[in-house]
């Protein structure tokens, strides 16, 4: 079977620099993907880690160690509109992908 | 290229009555999923298809049914609403198997 942990909130001021931890137990597990869901919207992708490493595209980084099950986004320079929930699942390899809870990341200005 | 859309947005149910949403991708995506969303417990995957004419269980299957007689259409029923349905429902897409999926807007099922 596969799980997955990350924090449920988060809260960061404006500018700042804040990191969203996921960690998981999983079978055949390849790659671990990011989602941004704002409230009421659809889940958006963010960015997959396939090896092992840091992947950056623009303010925000991933960041997956499979030795260690774990994995991480980094979001810089913080705006308001980053208000949002942010989901890992796992990525390419696994027919059945299972999300994790969210965390729920605010910005205060 | 409207993406990923779905029939309807919103909608209301009896109990015992039967519905089917409808998810359409112009993306020519082999994988498609359903998924539903409720409070405080994330995404979870009802059923989903890896091609045409093809469909498989995920984590919550119970109480619906799919169909995926064209590639670019996958179909949610319920036969028979329960109030534990409510929730909101999210198709998605994605090329390869679970690379980058594009989920649809979301349809909104109340279930009294």
């Amino acid at each position: 079977g596969q799980s997955l942990e990350q924090p449920s909130e988060v809260t960061a001021v404006e500018g700042a620099i804040v990191q969203i931890n996921c960690t998981y137990q999983t079978s055949g597990f390849y790659g671990l993907s990011w989602y941004q869901q704002h409230d009421g919207g659809a889940p958006t992708f963010l960015s997959y880690n396939a090896l092992d490493g840091l992947e950056e595209t623009g303010r925000f980084s991933s960041f997956l160690s499979r030795s260690d099950s774990y994995g991480y986004l980094l979001l810089q320079e913080l705006q308001m509109k980053d208000s949002a929930s942010y989901f890992c699942a796992p990525g390419r390899g696994s027919y059945i992908p299972t999300f994790g809870r969210g965390t729920s990341l605010i910005v205060h200005p | 290229n409207a993406g990923v859309t779905q029939t309807p947005k919103f909608r209301v149910l009896k109990t015992g009555q039967s519905m089917t949403l409808l998810c359409a991708q112009d993306m020519n995506h082999e994988y498609m999923y359903w998924y539903r969303q409720d409070p405080g417990m994330g995404l979870r995957l009802i059923h989903y298809s890896v091609g045409e004419g093809t469909t498989a269980k995920g984590e919550v299957p119970d109480g619906y049914n799919v169909s995926r007689l064209k590639k670019q259409n996958f179909l949610l029923g319920l036969e028979s609403a329960a109030p534990s349905q409510t929730s909101v429902y999210f198709c998605a897409s994605s090329y390869e198997q679970v690379y980058e999926q594009y989920f649809g807007p979301g349809t909104r099922l109340t279930v009294t």
